[in-house]
């Protein structure tokens, strides 16, 4: 069965670094597209990157551009989410995703880990 | 970029009875919508894809109508597994964005 398991998450300062990793099983990674999706706490959904098969194509929300780098190693069935001068907005449970994706971009999630937890906070 | 509007924020619902969840987009999404489900302490679920189409697994008692700008997800007969948050997502734009989700609770 499909199961994404993510880690790398915790508490850093304002400022800090942190990356996550996403652990892919149970289907072959290298034909899906992938995404982070973050949640702050209370708050909804926000698509943070995604990267397509063979790392062609890669987005993120504006709120992050320049900030994280999202890439993955198909070999190894991973895939990562570099984040750099976080603050306390990045703060959130971040989720990996599968996506089903056509014309270059992911369309819908149709599966989730568990999520990873980022607190940013001095 | 595009904004998804859901309502209401909390339905209070009876089990057995239908439920009737709204999303709303500011610009028309054509039937490029996905909506989810979410438990406490969980990860969002995928229940209907391109505005009407169930996921893999997903109940009949889950159904999803609509196009261009209005959406809505019924629920017939809730059952005790079906309280949860539902989230709308519209993949007609980047970056797909959701709503801020319905809660249905427990009557």
């Amino acid at each position: 069965q499909v199961q994404l398991v993510e880690s790398g998450g915790g508490l850093v300062e304002p400022g800090g670094s942190l990356r996550l990793s996403c652990a892919a099983s149970g289907f072959s990674f290298s034909d899906y597209y992938m995404t982070w999706i973050r949640q702050a706490p209370g708050k909804g959904l926000e698509c943070v990157s995604y990267i397509s098969t063979f790392s062609t194509y890669t987005s993120s929300a504006d709120s992050v551009k320049g900030r994280f780098t999202i890439s993955r190693d198909n070999a190894g069935n991973s895939l990562y989410l570099q984040m750099n001068s976080l603050s306390a907005e990045d703060s959130a449970v971040y989720y990996c995703a599968r996506a089903v994706a056509g014309s270059s971009v992911p369309y819908y999630f149709d599966y989730w880990g568990q999520g990873t937890l980022v607190t940013v906070s001095s | 970029e595009i904004v998804m509007t859901q309502s209401p924020a909390t339905l209070s619902v009876s089990p057995g009875e239908r439920a009737t969840l709204s999303c709303r987009a500011s610009q028309s999404v054509s039937s490029n919508l996905a909506w989810y489900q979410q438990k406490p302490g969980q990860a969002p679920r995928l229940l209907i894809h391109d505005a009407s189409t169930r996921a893999t697994g997903v109940p009949a008692r889950f159904s999803g109508s609509g196009s261009g700008t209005e959406f809505t997800l019924t629920i017939t007969s809730l059952q005790s597994e079906d309280f949860a948050v539902y989230y709308c997502q519209q993949f007609e734009s980047w970056p797909r964005t959701f709503g801020r989700g319905t809660e249905v609770e427990i009557k």
